[in-house]
C-alpha cells in the first residue's frame, strides 16, 4: 500500500535534547511539509521541500531543522533551542511542488511529542 | 495572500440531522479549497476538493461541499449526521497560480448526539 509514515507514534523528551523525527513516503511524491499542531490553532507549516537537497522555512521553523537526501525522506530535528516542543507533528507530501496547482496534500498519521 | 475562516469552533448536532460546517476564504488569485478531516490522534484524510470545474464538489462518506465565489465561502455539509462523522474538520485554502501554498483554518470540532 502506498502511504505516509511517521515514526514514533509517541516520543518523549527531556529539555535540552534533541529529537529526531522519522517520516517516510512511498508516493513518489516530490513535495514534502512539516506542520505542527497545538489544540485550537489548527497547522503552522515549519519545513517544506520541493526536491531532493532543498527545503524552505515556513511561518515556524526556529527551533528545528531538517533535510532531504533522499526523495522519500523527510526526517525533522526538533532542537533544544525550541521553546515550547511539546504538540501533535504531521508530515504531508503532495505529487507537485508548492507553487503548482492543486496543492492537494496527503498526510501521515502524526507524531506526538511531550516534553518532561 | 489568502486566508481562511471556520465560522464556528465547535458545532453539536442530533445523531440523523443535517450538519453545516461555515468556511470563508479570501484569496487574490483562482483558488483550490479543500476539506480535510482528523478523528482524534489521527492524520488528516481528505474528504473534497474544490478546483475550478464544478462548484458543488461531492466527498467521501456523503459529505459536499458548495463554492460561492459571491459570498467567498465553501461550506461543508452532510444530510444525515452519524456518530462517526464526530471529528475535527479542517478548511483549507491554495491559490493555483500563487506560491503561499496551505493556508489551513483552524478547525471545526464536530460533536454528534446520540
Amino acid at each position: 500500500d502506498g502511504g505516509i509514515t511517521q515514526s514514533p507514534k509517541y516520543l518523549f523528551r527531556k529539555e535540552g535534547q534533541n529529537v529526531t523525527l522519522s517520516c517516510e513516503q512511498n508516493l513518489n511524491h516530490d513535495a514534502m511539509y512539516w506542520y505542527r499542531q497545538d489544540p485550537g490553532q489548527g497547522l503552522r507549516l515549519i519545513y517544506y521541500s520541493q526536491i531532493v537537497n532543498d527545503f524552505q522555512k515556513g511561518d515556524i521553523a526556529e527551533g528545528y531543522s531538517v533535510s532531504r537526501e533522499k526523495k522519500e525522506s523527510f526526517p525533522l530535528t526538533v532542537t533544544s533551542a525550541q521553546k515550547n516542543p511539546t504538540a501533535f507533528y504531521l508530515c504531508a507530501s503532495s505529487p507537485r511542488g508548492v507553487q503548482r496547482v492543486y496543492n492537494e496534500q496527503f498526510f501521515g498519521p502524526g507524531t506526538r511529542l511531550t516534553v518532561l | 495572500a489568502q486566508s481562511v475562516t471556520q465560522l464556528d469552533s465547535h458545532v453539536s448536532v442530533s445523531e440523523g440531522t443535517p450538519v453545516l460546517l461555515r468556511c470563508n476564504y479570501s484569496s487574490s488569485y483562482s483558488p483550490s479549497l479543500f476539506w480535510y478531516v482528523q478523528h482524534p490522534n489521527k492524520g488528516l484524510q481528505l474528504l473534497l476538493k474544490y478546483t475550478s470545474a464544478a462548484t458543488l464538489v461531492k466527498g467521501i462518506n456523503g459529505f459536499e461541499a458548495e463554492f460561492k465565489k459571491s459570498e467567498t465561502s465553501f461550506h461543508l455539509t452532510k444530510p444525515s449526521a452519524h456518530m462517526s462523522d464526530a471529528a475535527e474538520y479542517f478548511c483549507v485554502v491554495s491559490e493555483i497560480g500563487g506560491a503561499d501554498g496551505l493556508t489551513f483554518g483552524k478547525g471545526t470540532h464536530l460533536i454528534i448526539q446520540p
